[in-house]
């Protein structure tokens, strides 16, 4: 099993519609998820970083994380055009002992005008 | 400004060349990572270093080699045994678990 899991999409929205992004990982002992945004053709940036159970919000980004299930997502409320983008999830590397990351391969969100 | 740079944004290689692409942050972080990304791909990570005059082997670091001589510097050699060099390659740095990322180096083969 990958220790990050990802739909790959595309996922397509319409302007101002709530945005679900999905990941699952493997290992029950993470402490610390991640989530990076790619616009095509540049690097990832670092949008939320998630360390409890349950939701924590930054504008118009929430993050959720259920540890009992496994699972950490990205809702994008209001979603613009201009979040048109790949969003990788990313979660600490089973049994490395330095702060590696090991990322999905992510999801392609379409917002559409 | 603090943050990573990466240097060149495009890089054209012949073969059998060795080139070397340049990664350096100011942001005091002690761990740095190279990554490659192709298309469809994730991140897959080739070398990183927590401390100086330290790295280890990442996932795919045949046909690559680093230097952590700076803090602040982290270069990464491709070599001509590298097969399939053609790559997005992204250099990270951490002070803990979060990695924030340089711009990135679009090296081709030709």
């Amino acid at each position: 099993q990958k220790e990050v899991e990802q739909n790959s999409g595309p996922l397509s929205v319409p302007e101002g519609a709530i945005a679900s992004l999905n990941c699952t990982y493997s290992d029950r002992g993470s402490q610390s998820f991640f989530w990076y945004r790619q616009y095509s053709g540049k690097s990832p940036e670092l949008i939320m970083s998630i360390y409890s159970n349950g939701d924590k919000e930054d504008g118009r980004f929430t993050a959720q994380l259920n540890k009992a299930s496994q699972y950490v997502s990205l809702l994008i409320r209001d979603s613009q055009p201009s979040d048109s983008a790949t969003y990788l999830c990313a979660a600490p590397r089973r049994g490395a002992g330095s702060y590696q990351l090991t990322f999905g391969k992510g999801t392609k969100l379409s917002v559409i005008p | 400004d603090g943050g990573i740079t990466q240097s060149p944004k495009y890089l054209f290689r012949k073969e059998g060349q060795n080139v070397t692409l340049s990664c350096e942050q100011n942001l005091n972080h002690d761990a740095m990572y190279w990554y490659r990304q192709d298309p469809g791909q994730g991140l897959r990570l080739i070398y990183y270093s927590q401390i100086v005059n330290d790295f280890q082997k990442g996932d795919i670091a045949e046909g690559y080699s680093v230097s952590r001589e700076k803090k602040e510097s982290f270069p990464l050699t491709v070599t001509s045994a590298q097969k399939n060099p053609t790559a997005f390659y992204l250099c990270a740095s951490s002070m803990f678990d979060e990695q924030f990322f340089g711009p990135g180096t679009r090296l081709t083969v030709l």
